[in-house]
């Protein structure tokens, strides 16, 4: 079974400083990894995924992750946060043998981003 | 292109009414996903279709049923309403099992 934990429910940054949002996951297979992003009232848009390859994901709008196998993390960063990162990320797994993309979601982290 | 829209956006109803969610995909995907968003709980999957014609359960099923007679429509139904379905429920569809999951902008269920 798949499970991902999102450490820290609420984030909050100031313009221009490093976002950070932590997501450590649980695989008894080799994991595919994904982070999405949900602004208000709106369905979720996928930022990066990590299938196989290279571990250092990048994304859109400047955000990328970095697959860790030994820490069993995916952790989203990105150098310098803007007032449109406001939002609620989501961190998921699905496992590589289920056939189809059964997706796991982490309860969400909601960045704040203050002036 | 519209991608994958839900009907209706927002609807109230009173416990024991029943409803259908209507989700559609224009992008000739084969598989599609129906979630339930619950605050302080994710998203959680409640049934999904590997292509026309087939369901399956997810994660938290009961209370719910769907159906997948064309390709790119996928309903969720619900025959008895009660409170603990208060929910926003989001649809997403992908091609393949690597692809991305494209969802739509959510209904947002009140059960009174």
């Amino acid at each position: 079974a798949q499970s991902v934990t999102q450490l820290g429910s609420h984030v909050s940054v100031s313009e221009g400083a490093l976002v950070l949002l932590r997501c450590n996951y649980s695989s008894s297979v080799p994991p595919y990894l994904f982070w999405y992003v949900q602004y208000p009232n709106q369905g979720l848009q996928l930022l990066l995924k990590y299938t196989t390859g290279a571990t250092l994901v990048k994304g859109i709008n400047g955000f990328e992750a970095e697959f860790k196998k030994s820490e069993t993390s995916f952790h989203l960063t990105k150098p310098s946060a803007h007032m449109s990162d406001a939002a609620e990320y989501f961190c998921a797994v699905s496992a590589v043998n289920t056939g189809f993309q059964k997706l796991v979601f982490g309860t969400g982290t909601r960045l704040l981003v203050s002036p | 292109n519209a991608g994958v829209t839900q009907t209706p956006k927002f609807r109230v109803l009173k416990t024991g009414q029943s409803m259908t969610l209507l989700c559609a995909q224009d992008m000739n995907h084969e598989y599609m996903y129906w979630y339930r968003q619950d605050p302080g709980m994710g998203l959680r999957l409640i049934h999904y279709s590997v292509g026309e014609g087939t369901t399956a359960k997810g994660e938290v099923p009961d209370g719910y049923n769907v159906s997948r007679l064309k390709k790119q429509n996928f309903l969720l139904g619900l025959e008895s309403a009660a409170p603990s379905q208060t929910s926003v429920y989001f649809c997403a569809s992908n091609q393949g099992f690597q692809e991305t999951q494209y969802f739509g902008p959510g209904t947002r269920l009140l059960v009174l």
